[in-house]
């Protein structure tokens, strides 16, 4: 089974919903990085968090951190055509190290 | 600062050949990492290098190697190419003192034939 789980592993919203995607590890998470990419593109950093119950936003898009379920969500309020594309949740389990686990990411399509 | 940066962005190879990638990171970072996407397995780590030296590894045959430089540049060889190895490869830098952010690189889209 795959160490860090993403979903829904895609999405279709009409411009201005809401929306939610959801990362969950196996392992024990020393940080959790969340990216977007367009295809074929390098990854954007979009937030990176490290502490349980640690939430961070940008613009409009939130990220929490639930230590103890080892969980991760990612929140887009009233979604714009400019969101869409793939969302990838990315792990370290190791502690300090370049190595980072990836979840299958989520394609995010908004229509107008 | 300037973004990580990777040569050349497409390439071309026939089974067999070998290819070597290049990677450079953000001023003043020291980790460089590399990482194999496919639409099957997803984005896979490939190894770490920091300070020159290779720090962490995936779990990727033989053929696959890389190095970095005393400038934090680095470099992804792959010998005796494969069909299967077609794929985009990114580097991603970070400053690598503790759990920092990685940072990617635009990718080197690999077409094998």
């Amino acid at each position: 089974s795959q160490e860090l789980e993403q979903s829904p592993q895609s999405l279709i919203v009409q411009e201005g919903k809401n929306l939610t995607i959801n990362c969950t590890s196996s392992k024990t998470l020393y940080g959790l990085y969340w990216y977007k990419q367009k295809y074929g593109e390098g990854l954007i950093f979009l937030m990176m968090l490290q502490k349980g119950g640690e939430e961070k936003s940008h613009e409009k898009i939130t990220a929490k951190l639930d230590e103890k379920k080892q969980q991760s969500s990612l929140h887009i309020t009233a979604s714009q055509p400019s969101h869409a594309g793939i969302y990838l949740c990315g792990a370290d389990i190791q502690g300090n190290t370049g190595k980072l686990i990836f979840g299958q990411g989520t394609t995010l399509q908004v229509k107008p | 600062k300037a973004g990580v940066t990777q040569t050349p962005r497409y390439l071309i190879k026939t089974r067999g050949q070998q290819v070597t990638l290049s990677c450079s990171p953000i001023s003043g970072h020291r980790s460089v990492s590399w990482y194999q996407q496919t639409p099957g397995q997803g984005l896979q780590f490939l190894f770490e290098y920091f300070s020159e030296t290779q720090r962490n590894k995936g779990n990727f045959p033989g053929r696959f190697s890389g190095r970095q430089f005393s400038n934090s540049r680095s470099e992804m060889n792959v010998s005796t190419l494969e069909l299967g190895d077609s794929a985009l490869y990114l580097c991603a830098s970070r400053d690598g003192r503790s759990t920092d952010t990685q940072y990617f690189g635009p990718g080197t889209r690999l077409t094998v034939l």
